[in-house]
This record gives structure tokens, sequence and C-alpha cells, in this order.
């Protein structure tokens, strides 16, 4: 298996423009989380996804932040306009619950580092 | 809410050697999940090791290993026989058993390995 896919790796953008991270979840995976790092507030949970529809956003910065999953093998988080604070690794991550327990692993993507000049 | 503590910014061990990290959390809950995930320079956060709550005996994986106390709050992970490339940032996270799926992380330990 590929693993998580994240694109772009590295994403350099000026403040005010729209700025759209991609991730592609493990297949048969059918939970998916956005996490931003950052060195003040170490990594934080933004939102996730369970069978494509958002269960938790309270993380969601504001409403510049948006996410979508359209479909099982697809989300986006979308900054729009971007500003400097935003600057920061945006991890993807999915798992599924795995038959029998109530635990699932959380498979993280490379991460894209996103600078807002 | 629950929060992550880790009170060492930074370790460092002499290759072959034992080193402990420190984790302490707050809770409420009685059941959870406790994790320390491994982000080499590469980025890529790695699952090194997990404890359920409930369980009483401590989780090992090769020359890791944890010790958890319920009581105290506190879950140390112990890296034995330390190898070049356990150098890395390690992040203590929890989660709770029901309802969220949401891994709350500490602000991470940065692990050097001298040779």
């Amino acid at each position: 298996d590929a693993g998580v896919i994240q694109s772009p790796r590295h994403e350099v953008t000026e403040m005010g423009q729209e700025v759209t991270l991609r991730c592609k979840p493990i297949s048969g995976h059918d939970y998916l989380f956005w996490y931003r790092q950052t060195m003040m507030r170490g990594l934080e949970l933004l939102i996730y996804f369970n069978n494509n529809v958002p269960i938790d956003d309270s993380g969601m910065p504001e409403d510049r932040f948006s996410a979508k999953m359209p479909n099982a093998s697809f989300s986006t988080l979308k900054i729009q306009p971007s500003e400097p604070r935003d600057s920061a690794v945006y991890f993807c991550a999915s798992s599924f619950l795995t038959s029998g327990t109530v635990y699932n692993e959380q498979f993280f993507g490379p991460g894209t580092r996103l600078t807002v000049l | 809410a629950q929060t992550v503590t880790q009170s060492q910014p930074e370790m460092s061990v002499q290759e072959a050697e034992t080193v402990t990290l420190s984790c302490t959390y707050d809770t409420s809950e009685s059941d959870y999940y406790l994790f320390w995930y491994k982000q080499p320079p590469s980025r890529q956060m790695i699952l090194v090791i997990r404890q359920e709550a409930y369980k009483q005996q401590n989780a090992t994986e090769n020359r890791f290993s944890v010790n958890f106390q319920k009581a105290a709050k506190s879950f140390s992970l112990k890296i034995s026989d330390s190898q070049l490339g356990d150098a890395a940032m390690y992040f203590c996270a929890y989660r709770s058993q029901g309802g969220s799926e949401k891994l709350v992380f500490g602000k991470g330990t940065k692990l050097t390995v001298n040779p």
C-alpha cells in the first residue's frame, strides 16, 4: 500500500491567496483526519471525517478554513484568504476500525509544509 | 478537556544506552488509550507503542517499553539499546476510548543519540 498521500509536499504563497491542500487516504480506511503542527501549539486536530461526513470540526481555527471529503479516496483542506500565521505543517491521517476492537490506529501522511509570506 | 504534558523539550543518550522520556496527562475519564509517536527529520509520524488504560501490564515493542502509572497519570517511554536511528521527536498522545477519535498530543521531546 502506498500509505496516506498528501500534495503538495511544500507550498509557498503570499498573504491573501487561496491555498488548497490535498489528501488521499489509505484504501479501505473510513476515518480521515487533518492536523496542524506549529512550534508554538504543537500538533492539533483540525477536523475529522467518518465515511466522508465531518464529525468534529471544533479545531478549525476560523471561517477561513474549510475541509471537504467528496468521496472515500480524497479530501481537501482549503484556506482562503491565507495569512502568515497559517504557516505550519499540515498532516492528513487515516484509519479504520479493526473488527473486534474499539481501537483504530491512525496512519499519517508525510505532511505539507505551508509558508505564507 | 484532556491535556498531555511532556516536560523534557530535549533529551540526549549515548548509543547503546537506555533513555526514558516522560509524559503526564490530565483526564477525568477511566477508559482511554495512550500512545507514543516518533517523528524523524523526514516528518513522517510513526506509531511506536500504545497502551490501553484498562490493561495493568505495561506495553512493550522490541526495544521500546512503557511505564504506565494510571493513578499518577504518568506514561513514560523507555528506549533500550538506543540506536542512531532512534534520533527523532517523540510525541505522547491521548485518545478517549469511547466517542471521539481525536488524538491529543504533547509538545514533544527531541531525542538526540550520540555515537
